[in-house]
């Protein structure tokens, strides 16, 4: 069993529309960060999230950690193309960092 | 942009090789951690430093060694490579304090 649950596990949408993807675990972490991974790179770091209720906007990416820093939740506008790739989220309880196995996604022109 | 780098970005070898995957940062980070990665898995923590000779295994059983002589620099080594051990192996950074994670572009090595 994963620590941090991903869901879904691929997502496959068209050019222009809108998408959520989630972070759950029945842990409570002091943070939860967001990556995003492209093909034959490594992760880039997007959002750091660390206050329970908390909501950050990048763009057209708009980030939610849960009240009670267990969950979180990206939801993009809009899609590109160019949105195209693994989103892994990531906790960190103490000086520990757990990984999700990422939600695939592919934007279609 | 982070200044992070993993060589060789690929790498195919025979059974039973040694092989040293190598990791440098440029950012003056303490900690620094090696992650394995496979399709459809959440990446796997199998070493992390914070600092000089210091080192730690991660929560997923690994044969493989590190070293931490100089803060930039953190190899890993596989002493016997094994078909087992082919995955994507990421190396990354961050400082002390600090929860996130700067990530190099990866090794992905297959032993044949």
């Amino acid at each position: 069993t994963q620590l941090l649950e991903q869901s879904p596990q691929f997502l496959s949408i068209q050019e222009g529309e809108n998408l959520t993807v989630y972070c759950n675990s029945s842990s409570v972490f002091s943070s939860l960060q967001w990556y995003r991974q492209e093909p034959g790179e490594g992760p880039v770091l997007l959002v750091t999230v660390v206050t329970g209720g908390e909501v950050k906007k990048l763009k057209r990416l708009t980030f939610q950690f849960g009240d009670a820093r267990k969950d979180s939740s990206l939801h993009i506008t809009a899609a590109q193309p160019g949105d195209t790739g693994l989103y892994l989220c990531a906790g960190a309880r103490n000086n520990d960092m757990r990984f999700g196995a990422g939600t695939r996604l592919t934007v279609k022109p | 942009e982070a200044d992070i780098y993993q060589t060789p970005r690929y790498l195919v070898i025979g059974t039973g090789k040694k092989i040293t995957l190598e990791c440098s940062q440029t950012m003056g980070h303490d900690k620094m951690y090696w992650y394995q990665q496979d399709p459809g898995m959440e990446l796997h923590l199998i070493h992390y430093s914070y600092g000089v000779n210091s080192t730690e295994k991660g929560d997923l059983s690994s044969e493989s060694t590190v070293s931490r002589i100089r803060t930039e620099h953190f190899p890993l080594t596989l002493e016997s490579a094994r078909p087992s051990h082919t995955s994507q192996y990421l190396c990354a950074s961050g400082v002390t304090g600090g929860v996130e994670a700067f990530f190099g572009q990866g090794t992905r090595l297959t032993v044949v």
